[in-house]
């Protein structure tokens, strides 16, 4: 039974470029969240998608989308980098329907913004 | 304020040491707590649930005081593979499904 998988491992990107992670939740889970992780830092949530939409969203810029997608697998987008934007970006999976409820964490994507 | 805050740490203790960590949280409508483990470099993984009336799993004990806003983690016999960052979860109570995680609280367990 495969766990929550993230790609890529780790990305470095120059200023003002775009990003694109993604994230195959774990078996059975129909819901994904994403999370930026500072160095030293809790993680921080970005957003929620359950059925294909967004269903929750934490205080990030509207430079951050996502995307869910049928298969319930998700994507990241990051445009107009930032060197804040460098961070572990961590994926979890879940049951939608259980607010709450544990959440599976991927092994996340380290990106490196220069 | 932040909304969820930990003791900073880190913890050194010496193994068979009893530890506790202490988390305090700003909504007084949160409905669900968690602590959750990350080991270094590593994705944060389930301890354990809180619930209101305290809950127990071997060595580790979860405790909830909704009056006071805080929750705590106690680990008994200290195992040098307790080492990790502890990580204190809050869902609050707002009709959404966002989580919030505090900072962390390093524990470093020495032989």
């Amino acid at each position: 039974d495969a766990g929550v998988t993230q790609s890529p491992t780790h990305l470095i990107k120059t200023r003002g470029q775009q990003v694109t992670l993604r994230c195959s939740p774990k078996s059975g889970h129909d819901t994904v969240s994403w999370y930026q992780q500072a160095l030293g830092q809790g993680p921080q949530f970005i957003f929620q998608y359950y059925e294909e939409e967004e269903r929750q969203r934490g205080n990030f810029p509207d430079r951050f989308s996502g995307h869910q997608f049928p298969n319930y697998s998700s994507e990241l987008n990051v445009n107009a980098l930032l060197l804040g934007d460098s961070a572990l970006y961590l994926c979890a999976s879940s049951f939608g329907d259980d607010r709450g409820y544990e959440q599976y964490f991927g092994p996340g994507t380290r990106l490196t913004v220069t | 304020r932040k909304e969820v805050e930990q003791d900073p740490g880190p913890f050194n203790v010496p193994e068979g040491a009893t530890v506790a960590f202490n988390c305090t949280y700003s909504n007084s409508a949160s409905q669900s707590f968690f602590w959750y483990r990350q080991d270094c470099r590593k994705e944060p993984k389930l301890l354990m649930s809180v619930y209101s009336s305290g809950n127990e799993d071997g060595r580790f004990t979860a405790q909830l005081n909704r009056a006071s806003q805080y929750i705590s983690l106690l680990i008994r016999d200290s195992k040098l593979s307790d080492s990790a960052t502890y990580l204190c979860v809050v869902i609050p109570n707002t009709g959404g499904f966002k989580t919030i995680f505090g900072a962390g609280t390093r524990l470093f367990v020495k032989a």
